[in-house]
């Protein structure tokens, strides 16, 4: 079954506007990624928080993960018509071990008009 | 280019065919997972290995088997194509502790008809 759930499923905005989207999951985890992924594309990772951080920035992307509520948030500032695709978060179980594995969410789809 | 190569992008396969989806990569990643797509339903994890010879079932394993002779390749194994894996299958790698996010392939589009 599916770790985490992204909240919206869609969102449409303005270009230049802000885009957030949420995670919620619901056991303990060792870090938390965010995908993309254009239409008919494979996913590419965007940024990876850890269990032991609270906020984590790269360039126009800011992240942030609240252990106690099991939830997490992907902030784009400045949106551009180019970051419309499907946001994905997915959780890590974290360990090197057989059993150790990541699970994604459905998607958030973000649509951005120019 | 480094990355990872799934052939082929695109197949039809008739119900109770067999086919073998192909991944490989070139980064030296120990681990390798298999997941499929569908409308709705996100990415659902089918198989995964964590090294050569290492392999465990993922949420949805049925009709599927998978093997890892080397670092390199981890193929999929449909046994026996039914239309309910009808769906666009992604194949994934990392090093084994996954801290830099998993690398994608392109997918692979499957119907079965």
């Amino acid at each position: 079954s599916q770790q985490g759930e992204e909240d919206p499923q869609a969102l449409s905005i303005q270009e230049g506007e802000n885009a957030t989207m949420n995670c919620s999951y619901k056991t303990s985890i060792n870090n938390l990624q965010w995908y993309r992924q254009n239409s008919g594309r494979g996913l590419v990772h965007l940024i990876l928080i850890r269990s032991n951080e609270r906020e984590k920035h790269s360039g126009r992307l800011r992240v942030t993960l609240d252990t106690s509520k099991k939830s997490s948030s992907l902030l784009i500032t400045a949106s551009r018509a180019a970051d419309t695709a499907s946001y994905f978060c997915a959780t890590d179980d974290g360990g090197t071990g057989a059993n150790s594995k990541l699970t994604f969410g459905k998607g958030i789809t973000l649509s951005v008009r120019p | 280019n480094a990355g990872v190569t799934q052939t082929p992008k695109f197949q039809v396969l008739k119900t109770g065919q067999s086919m073998t989806l192909q991944c490989a990569q070139d980064m030296n990643h120990e681990y390798m997972s298999w997941y499929r797509q569908d409308p709705g339903m996100g990415l659902r994890l089918i198989h995964y290995s964590v090294g050569a010879g290492i392999t465990d079932q993922g949420e949805v394993p049925n009709g599927y088997n998978v093997s890892r002779s080397t670092t390199e390749d981890f193929p999929l194994r449909l046994l026996s194509a039914a239309p309910s894996q009808t769906s666009v299958y992604f194949c994934a790698s990392s090093y084994r502790d996954r801290a830099g996010g998993y690398t994608f392939g392109s997918g692979t589009r499957l119907t079965v008809v």
